[in-house]
Protein backbone atom coordinates (compact mmCIF):
# COMPACT_ATOMS: atom_id res chain seq x y z
CA UNK A 1 0.00 0.00 0.00
CA UNK A 2 1.20 3.28 -0.70
CA UNK A 3 2.05 5.96 2.34
CA UNK A 4 1.65 9.41 2.69
CA UNK A 5 3.27 11.48 -0.57
CA UNK A 6 3.85 15.19 -0.60
CA UNK A 7 5.14 17.24 -3.33
CA UNK A 8 7.50 18.98 -4.33
CA UNK A 9 10.26 17.39 -2.56
CA UNK A 10 12.07 20.55 -2.56
CA UNK A 11 11.06 23.81 -3.33
CA UNK A 12 13.29 26.95 -3.58
CA UNK A 13 11.38 30.54 -3.02
CA UNK A 14 11.78 33.95 -2.10
CA UNK A 15 10.61 36.26 0.32
CA UNK A 16 7.13 37.77 -0.32
CA UNK A 17 6.21 34.70 -2.47
CA UNK A 18 3.35 32.42 -2.39
CA UNK A 19 3.64 28.68 -2.03
CA UNK A 20 1.52 25.70 -2.36
CA UNK A 21 2.42 22.28 -0.98
CA UNK A 22 0.26 19.34 -1.62
CA UNK A 23 -0.27 15.64 0.44
CA UNK A 24 -2.45 12.61 -0.45
CA UNK A 25 -3.33 10.48 2.62
CA UNK A 26 -3.04 6.64 3.21
CA UNK A 27 -5.81 5.17 0.99
CA UNK A 28 -9.16 5.23 3.61
CA UNK A 29 -7.40 7.54 6.62
CA UNK A 30 -9.41 11.08 6.66
CA UNK A 31 -7.37 13.27 8.81
CA UNK A 32 -4.68 15.04 7.25
CA UNK A 33 -2.30 17.36 9.71
CA UNK A 34 0.53 19.92 8.72
CA UNK A 35 3.47 20.18 10.33
CA UNK A 36 6.81 22.39 10.52
CA UNK A 37 9.86 21.20 10.98
CA UNK A 38 12.94 23.88 11.77
CA UNK A 39 16.27 22.10 12.16
CA UNK A 40 17.23 20.46 15.28
CA UNK A 41 13.87 20.85 16.79
CA UNK A 42 10.81 18.97 16.66
CA UNK A 43 8.02 19.02 14.52
CA UNK A 44 5.35 21.95 15.11
CA UNK A 45 1.42 21.51 14.71
CA UNK A 46 -0.13 23.37 11.77
CA UNK A 47 -3.41 22.01 10.69
CA UNK A 48 -5.59 19.61 11.33
CA UNK A 49 -8.47 18.39 8.67
CA UNK A 50 -10.51 15.42 9.11
CA UNK A 51 -13.80 14.94 7.03
CA UNK A 52 -12.69 18.66 4.89
CA UNK A 53 -13.26 20.43 8.36
CA UNK A 54 -10.67 22.31 10.23
CA UNK A 55 -10.03 20.28 13.63
CA UNK A 56 -7.13 21.89 15.02
CA UNK A 57 -4.70 25.31 14.20
CA UNK A 58 -1.84 25.86 15.43
CA UNK A 59 0.33 28.96 16.75
CA UNK A 60 0.95 30.35 13.34
CA UNK A 61 0.11 33.61 11.56
CA UNK A 62 -2.69 33.79 8.93
CA UNK A 63 -0.01 33.57 5.93
CA UNK A 64 -0.59 30.10 6.88
CA UNK A 65 -4.05 28.37 5.49
CA UNK A 66 -5.13 24.86 4.67
CA UNK A 67 -7.68 22.91 3.02
CA UNK A 68 -8.71 18.80 2.36
CA UNK A 69 -10.45 17.70 -0.60
CA UNK A 70 -13.41 15.48 -1.11
CA UNK A 71 -10.75 12.81 -1.75
CA UNK A 72 -9.15 13.61 1.49
CA UNK A 73 -5.64 14.98 -0.25
CA UNK A 74 -4.92 18.75 1.33
CA UNK A 75 -2.56 21.68 0.65
CA UNK A 76 -1.09 23.93 2.61
CA UNK A 77 -0.65 27.59 1.30
CA UNK A 78 1.87 30.03 3.03
CA UNK A 79 1.60 33.37 1.69
CA UNK A 80 4.25 36.73 2.03
CA UNK A 81 7.16 33.86 2.57
CA UNK A 82 9.24 35.31 5.14
CA UNK A 83 13.54 33.71 5.62
CA UNK A 84 11.98 32.25 9.12
CA UNK A 85 9.20 29.95 6.67
CA UNK A 86 12.06 27.90 5.62
CA UNK A 87 11.42 24.30 7.05
CA UNK A 88 10.58 20.57 6.68
CA UNK A 89 7.04 20.60 5.95
CA UNK A 90 5.57 17.67 7.12
CA UNK A 91 2.29 16.00 6.00
CA UNK A 92 0.56 12.75 8.36
CA UNK A 93 -2.65 10.99 7.81
CA UNK A 94 -4.79 9.01 10.32
CA UNK A 95 -7.97 7.19 9.98
CA UNK A 96 -9.40 9.53 12.79
CA UNK A 97 -7.95 9.85 16.03
CA UNK A 98 -4.74 8.40 17.22
CA UNK A 99 -1.48 7.65 15.22
CA UNK A 100 -0.26 9.65 12.59
CA UNK A 101 0.76 8.04 9.54
CA UNK A 102 4.10 11.16 7.99
CA UNK A 103 5.37 11.56 4.54
CA UNK A 104 8.45 12.61 3.28
CA UNK A 105 7.92 16.16 3.89
CA UNK A 106 8.55 18.99 1.62
CA UNK A 107 11.73 21.10 2.19
CA UNK A 108 11.30 24.77 1.64
CA UNK A 109 13.87 27.44 1.67
CA UNK A 110 12.94 30.69 1.17
CA UNK A 111 15.90 33.20 -0.23
CA UNK B 1 3.57 26.23 29.44
CA UNK B 2 2.78 22.15 28.70
CA UNK B 3 5.44 20.79 27.00
CA UNK B 4 7.01 17.42 26.12
CA UNK B 5 11.25 17.34 27.20
CA UNK B 6 13.30 14.59 26.13
CA UNK B 7 16.36 14.99 28.27
CA UNK B 8 19.59 13.95 25.74
CA UNK B 9 20.21 16.30 22.58
CA UNK B 10 22.86 13.72 21.86
CA UNK B 11 23.69 10.38 22.91
CA UNK B 12 26.75 8.04 21.70
CA UNK B 13 26.62 4.31 22.40
CA UNK B 14 28.52 1.72 21.41
CA UNK B 15 27.17 -1.47 19.72
CA UNK B 16 25.66 -3.58 22.08
CA UNK B 17 25.20 -1.60 24.36
CA UNK B 18 22.11 -0.83 26.49
CA UNK B 19 19.81 2.59 25.70
CA UNK B 20 17.31 4.18 27.28
CA UNK B 21 15.77 7.40 25.71
CA UNK B 22 14.07 9.60 28.26
CA UNK B 23 10.31 11.64 27.74
CA UNK B 24 8.92 13.82 30.24
CA UNK B 25 5.13 15.51 29.69
CA UNK B 26 3.54 17.85 31.64
CA UNK B 27 -0.20 16.96 30.74
CA UNK B 28 -2.94 15.58 33.29
CA UNK B 29 -5.24 12.96 32.38
CA UNK B 30 -5.73 10.51 29.36
CA UNK B 31 -2.69 11.32 26.92
CA UNK B 32 -1.82 9.11 24.16
CA UNK B 33 2.04 8.15 23.94
CA UNK B 34 4.44 8.25 20.50
CA UNK B 35 8.03 7.55 19.79
CA UNK B 36 8.91 7.98 15.97
CA UNK B 37 12.37 7.39 14.38
CA UNK B 38 13.76 9.30 11.70
CA UNK B 39 16.70 7.47 10.41
CA UNK B 40 18.93 9.27 7.83
CA UNK B 41 17.68 10.63 4.79
CA UNK B 42 14.27 8.76 5.58
CA UNK B 43 11.08 9.99 7.16
CA UNK B 44 9.61 9.96 10.40
CA UNK B 45 8.30 6.15 11.69
CA UNK B 46 6.52 5.17 14.51
CA UNK B 47 8.54 3.18 16.62
CA UNK B 48 5.84 2.60 19.34
CA UNK B 49 2.95 3.72 20.35
CA UNK B 50 0.73 3.68 23.76
CA UNK B 51 -3.23 4.02 24.56
CA UNK B 52 -3.94 2.32 27.09
CA UNK B 53 -3.62 -1.30 28.54
CA UNK B 54 -0.48 -2.59 29.91
CA UNK B 55 2.39 0.10 29.92
CA UNK B 56 5.09 -1.83 28.85
CA UNK B 57 4.90 -1.34 25.18
CA UNK B 58 6.82 -3.39 22.36
CA UNK B 59 7.63 -1.92 19.50
CA UNK B 60 9.20 -2.88 15.97
CA UNK B 61 13.06 -3.50 15.63
CA UNK B 62 13.54 -4.13 19.51
CA UNK B 63 12.57 -1.16 21.52
CA UNK B 64 10.22 -1.28 23.84
CA UNK B 65 8.87 1.68 26.02
CA UNK B 66 7.11 2.03 29.75
CA UNK B 67 4.82 4.22 30.63
CA UNK B 68 4.46 5.54 34.31
CA UNK B 69 1.70 7.75 35.00
CA UNK B 70 2.75 8.40 38.30
CA UNK B 71 6.17 9.97 36.84
CA UNK B 72 4.84 11.54 33.75
CA UNK B 73 7.14 9.23 31.65
CA UNK B 74 7.42 7.26 28.18
CA UNK B 75 11.11 6.45 28.42
CA UNK B 76 12.51 4.36 25.23
CA UNK B 77 14.74 1.30 25.78
CA UNK B 78 16.32 -1.33 23.85
CA UNK B 79 18.91 -3.90 25.55
CA UNK B 80 21.47 -3.86 22.63
CA UNK B 81 21.85 -1.06 20.30
CA UNK B 82 22.85 -2.20 17.03
CA UNK B 83 24.99 0.62 13.98
CA UNK B 84 21.53 0.57 11.98
CA UNK B 85 19.79 2.11 14.95
CA UNK B 86 21.79 5.52 14.53
CA UNK B 87 18.61 7.54 13.69
CA UNK B 88 17.02 10.86 15.20
CA UNK B 89 14.45 9.59 18.18
CA UNK B 90 10.73 11.66 18.83
CA UNK B 91 8.66 11.69 21.41
CA UNK B 92 5.29 12.94 20.87
CA UNK B 93 2.14 13.28 22.96
CA UNK B 94 -1.56 13.63 21.91
CA UNK B 95 -3.13 15.74 25.28
CA UNK B 96 -6.02 15.17 26.51
CA UNK B 97 -9.53 16.70 24.15
CA UNK B 98 -6.76 16.57 21.41
CA UNK B 99 -6.21 15.71 18.08
CA UNK B 100 -2.55 17.12 17.09
CA UNK B 101 0.83 15.93 18.27
CA UNK B 102 2.75 17.71 20.72
CA UNK B 103 6.82 16.76 20.05
CA UNK B 104 10.15 16.92 22.18
CA UNK B 105 13.03 18.11 20.52
CA UNK B 106 14.74 14.86 19.45
CA UNK B 107 17.35 13.11 20.65
CA UNK B 108 20.22 12.33 18.00
CA UNK B 109 21.80 8.88 18.18
CA UNK B 110 24.73 7.48 16.90
CA UNK B 111 26.57 3.97 17.61
CA UNK B 112 29.80 3.32 17.01
CA UNK B 113 30.60 0.19 15.16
Amino acid sequence: DAGVTQSPTHLIKTRGQQVTLRCSPISGHKSVSWYQQVLGQGPQFIFQYYEKEERGRGNFPDRFSARQFPNYSSELNVNALLLGDSALYLCASSPGTGTQYFGPGTRLTVL
Amino acid sequence: AQSVSQHNHHVILSEAASLELGCNYSYGGTVNLFWYVQYPGQHLQLLLKYFSGDPLVKGIKGFEAEFIKSKFSFNLRKPSVQWSDTAEYFCAVIPPSNYQLIWGAGTKLIIKP
